[in-house]
């Protein structure tokens, strides 16, 4: 079975931090994404990737920034972290073909204090 | 731009009654079209996808068919369970090599003994 795995369930972070969010899949996968999904406005595109080291901003890429030095890897970055980012957070990843299914991690939920 | 309209939850209903979501979906071109379902506590997963017009998708008593004419994509199911209780996500991707996935706002489904 596919395998997306997010580094953490819940966190607790202080305004100002800098935030690192992990994401790894195993399946060899080409494209890699990330969504913060929040009541009342479902799930939005922060950032995608299609390649290692390529990036792609989605709808709301303010505040954050990627990195993807490996295939399997996806990091999301809050550079100085705020309450509005308080969240939950998703990474998917999906094999680079038309039509083809995203595969889910379990989520993050972020709490910025 | 793309984009994907679902009816406005939440619903409730009893078990064994019928469910329909509504989906309409405005797009570029003809994307692929699926729904996502989110357990508490948990993140996404597919639940059924259809990729061109007419292709009906179904899995575990739910079906959807891709109507091109209506640019709609309705999920139904003859008889809800309480398990079926989750959040379903209307979904696309676009005809891109990179298969962005544009979500719906979800719709939140309790079943009630």
């Amino acid at each position: 079975d596919v395998k997306v795995t997010q580094s953490s369930r819940y966190l607790v972070k202080r305004t100002g931090e800098k935030v690192f969010l992990e994401c790894v899949q195993d399946m060899d996968h080409e494209n890699m994404f990330w969504y913060r999904q929040d009541p009342g406005l479902g799930l939005r595109l922060i950032y995608f990737s299609y390649d290692v080291k390529m990036k792609e901003k989605g709808d709301i890429p303010e505040g954050y920034s990627v990195s993807r030095e490996k295939k399997e890897r996806f990091s999301l970055i809050l550079e100085s972290a705020s309450t509005n980012q308080t969240s939950m957070y998703l990474c998917a990843s999906s094999f680079g073909a038309i039509g083809r299914d995203a595969f889910f991690g379990q989520g993050t939920r972020l709490t910025v204090v | 731009g793309d984009s994907v309209t679902q009816m406005e939850g939440p619903v409730t209903l009893s078990e064994e009654a019928f469910l329909t979501i509504n989906c309409t979906y405005t797009a570029t071109g003809y994307p692929s079209l699926f729904w996502y379902v989110q357990y508490p506590g948990e993140g996404l997963q597919l639940l059924l996808k259809a990729t061109k017009a007419d292709d009906k998708g179904s899995n575990k008593g739910f079906e959807a068919t891709y109507r091109k004419e209506t640019t709609s994509f309705h999920l139904e199911k003859g008889s809800v369970q309480v398990s079926d209780s989750a959040v379903y996500f209307c979904a696309l991707t676009l005809k891109t090599s990179y298969d962005k996935v544009i979500f719906g706002p979800g719709t939140s489904l309790s079943v009630i003994p």
